[in-house]
């Protein structure tokens, strides 16, 4: 079945450090891979979207993420944090054809410190 | 104005009472979602909708029952609540006529809590 792992349930960072949020799949196919981000009260927003291509993606808020089909990854980084990053976020796969169901992992809470 | 709204935001109820969560969205979107978020498990899909006439259980339905009253329009109930219900529970939507990558758009959520 498929499934998604966040192995780091929260990170703190310091501000203006990187960021490396890991996320491991499970899928046969090629896979449809997606990061959001849940700020504090907030729904989910999509931060940047893989499905084909150059395996180095951009997204929003200066993100990016790297698929590594050998190892099953989609980490997330960011060069410089800062301290409105501060959230959560969520990997997932998108399954079925046009990915029409999406699975999540159980997200990764992360503190930004002075 | 939000694209994708759900009312209430809180409620608070009683075991045995029933109770619905509303979803509208104004994005024209053909296909939406439940999901309910527990800490420590991310999201897990409730019900989804591809339109009006077409309903689908998701990993999770046992205790839910949905109705999709118009192309905007999406609620999910719970026809008598018990306290692991107690979650925060958020609709989406998205559209893969625009978009293969089906990515989604979600409401703000709706915390509920069932004593």
């Amino acid at each position: 079945a498929q499934s998604v792992t966040q192995p780091d349930i929260h990170i703190t960072v310091s501000e203006g450090a990187s960021l490396e949020l890991r996320c491991n799949y499970s899928y046969g196919a090629t896979p449809y891979l997606f990061w959001y981000v849940q700020s504090p009260g907030q729904g989910l927003q999509l931060l940047l979207k893989y499905f084909s291509g150059d395996t180095l993606v951009q997204g929003i808020k200066g993100f990016e993420a790297e698929f590594k089909r050998s190892q099953s990854s989609f980490n997330l980084r960011k060069p410089s944090v800062h301290w409105s990053d501060a959230a959560e976020y969520f990997c997932a796969v998108g399954e079925g054809t046009g990915g029409f169901k999406t699975i999540f992992g159980a997200g990764t809470r992360l503190f930004v410190k002075a | 104005d939000a694209d994708v709204t759900q009312t209430p935001r809180n409620r608070i109820t009683k075991t045995g009472k029933r109770i619905m969560l509303e979803c509208s969205q104004t994005k024209g979107h053909d296909r939406m979602y439940w999901y309910r978020q527990d800490p420590g498990l991310g999201l897990r899909l409730i019900y989804y909708s591809f339109d009006v006439k077409d309903i689908n259980k998701g990993e999770i339905s046992d205790g839910y029952s949905v109705s999709r009253q118009a192309q905007a329009k999406f609620s999910l109930s719970l026809e008598s609540a018990i306290p692991n219900q107690t979650a925060l529970y958020f609709c989406a939507t998205s559209d893969p006529g625009t978009s293969v990558y089906n990515e989604q758009f979600f409401g703000p959520g709706t915390r509920l809590t069932v004593l």
